[in-house]
């Protein structure tokens, strides 16, 4: 999707391994997240970024740390891949915190652990 | 659970009718959003609604929201065979963390 990448779109990793994915943005906006999206479950929040070096936890955040050091990126960290983390990784963005004009997404990261 | 559901689950249709589904949730909201997402591919945002407004158009798409039924109905007219994909509502709650809340969604299968 227009500004905004997610890398890499498809891992396999092994269980027990770090996991970093990343996701780039060009339209320079302040809000940044993560989501799993699994079945029957639909999104989840993992992490979010307000700000530079601002973060803070969402609903499944067990497992899982993320960094943002620049405006433009922000990276969701699996600090030890387990299976039950094997999902569908989403980025969003949004401009400001009123969300006037909803969420941007990537196009997603297809994470499988095995 | 404090997602929003939204019903059917899943819907067929032929091109050229009009496909609805709705959203339900369970607390006071500041807004809801509805957005598609094709298969394999990220979500797209579609329109989002007020907790103050009622009804919002954007080109082939209406939503209505009723505040007082905790529900909101997005209705695509003329359906093409590029609209099948899966829409999903997601509210935004009120509250101090104004958490987004999303739906399991409603799989939409437009038949040519």
């Amino acid at each position: 999707d227009a500004g905004i990448t997610q890398s890499p779109r498809h891992k396999v990793t092994e269980t027990g391994t770090p996991v970093t994915l990343r996701c780039h943005q060009t339209e320079n906006h302040r809000y940044m997240y993560w989501y799993r999206q699994d079945p029957g479950h639909g999104l989840r929040l993992i992490h979010y970024s307000y700000g530079v070096k601002d973060t803070d936890k969402g609903e499944v955040s067990d497992g899982y740390s993320v960094s943002r050091s620049k405006t433009e990126d922000f990276l969701l960290t699996l600090e030890s891949a387990t299976s039950s983390q094997t999902s569908v990784y989403f980025c969003a963005i949004s401009e400001n915190r009123d969300r006037a004009y909803g969420y941007t997404f990537g196009s997603g990261t297809r994470l499988t652990v095995v | 659970s404090q997602q929003g559901e939204e019903d059917p689950q899943a819907l067929s249709i032929q091109e050229g009718e009009n496909a609805t589904m709705n959203c339900s949730y369970k607390t006071s909201i500041n807004n809801l959003q509805w957005y598609r997402q094709n298969s394999g591919r990220g979500l797209v945002h579609l329109i989002l609604i007020r907790s103050n407004e009622r009804e919002k158009h954007s080109g082939r798409l209406r939503v209505t929201l009723d505040t007082s039924k905790k529900s909101s109905s997005l209705l695509i007219t003329a359906s093409r065979a590029a609209d099948t994909a899966s829409y999903f509502c997601a509210t935004e709650y009120a509250g101090n963390n104004r958490k987004l809340i999303w739906g399991l969604g409603t799989s939409l299968a437009v038949n040519p």
